[in-house]
């Protein structure tokens, strides 16, 4: 089965310094990893996608993050917080079945 | 292209009465699957449909229930209303099913309130 756990929370920043929430997750096949992010009272979108191409993958916004398979982890990183960053974020893996698990999210708050 | 569009978004009901959401996805996009937010639970997935076929069901009772047209449109009902159902309701379409790496694209979500 699979399943994905992020480890924070919780993370607060201030703006212009790095951003890195994490996320380990458990599958027994090479999973398809997806972080996604909501701002309040909104859908989720997607930031970036794994699928066993490149071990890093790059997003949207500035956002990048590193499959690491010795690891289990799936972590989230930008170099630089906007204040516009301030959201929820979900580390999600995906079944073979195509059913989405998510992660119990993650809050981002930026500080000005 | 326009996104995936959920009506209605917000819906104030009491318990026992049975609900009604409306979802359509992406053009093109043949897969629809449907999610419930709760603060307690989080994002759990409720079911899936592809060519007007449930593929895919989650841990939710049998009052929960949900149908896809030959347009792709899909809606989920839910019967005999609790007050544990009220949570945020995401819907979300993909091309086809992919086995695990096709990418789900989400809708605004209906906001249900049960009284």
């Amino acid at each position: 089965a699979q399943s994905v756990t992020q480890l924070d929370s919780h993370v607060s920043v201030s703006e212009g310094t790095p951003v890195l929430l994490r996320c380990n997750y458990s599958s027994s096949y090479s999973p398809s990893l997806f972080w996604y992010v909501q701002h309040p009272n909104k859908g989720l979108q997607l930031l970036l996608k794994y699928t066993s191409a490149a071990t890093l993958v790059k997003g949207i916004n500035g956002f990048e993050a590193e499959f690491k398979k010795s690891e289990t982890s799936f972590h989230l990183t930008k170099p630089s917080a906007h204040m516009s960053d301030a959201a929820e974020y979900f580390c999600v893996v995906s079944n073979q079945g195509g059913k989405l698990i998510f992660g119990q999210g993650t809050e981002l708050s930026v500080k000005p | 292209k326009a996104g995936v569009t959920q009506t209605p978004r917000y819906l104030i009901k009491t318990r026992g009465q049975q609900v009604t959401l409306s979802c359509s996805p992406i053009s093109g996009h043949r897969s629809v699957s449907w999610y419930q937010q709760t603060p307690g639970q989080g994002l759990q997935f409720l079911f899936e449909y592809f060519s007007e076929t449930q593929r895919n069901k989650g841990n939710f009772p049998g009052r929960f229930s949900g149908r896809q047209f030959s347009n792709s449109r899909s809606e989920m009902n839910v019967s005999t209303l609790e007050l544990g159902d009220s949570a945020l309701y995401l819907c979300a379409s993909s091309l086809s099913i992919g086995g695990g790496q096709e990418t789900q694209y989400f809708g605004p979500g209906t906001r249900l309130l049960v009284l």
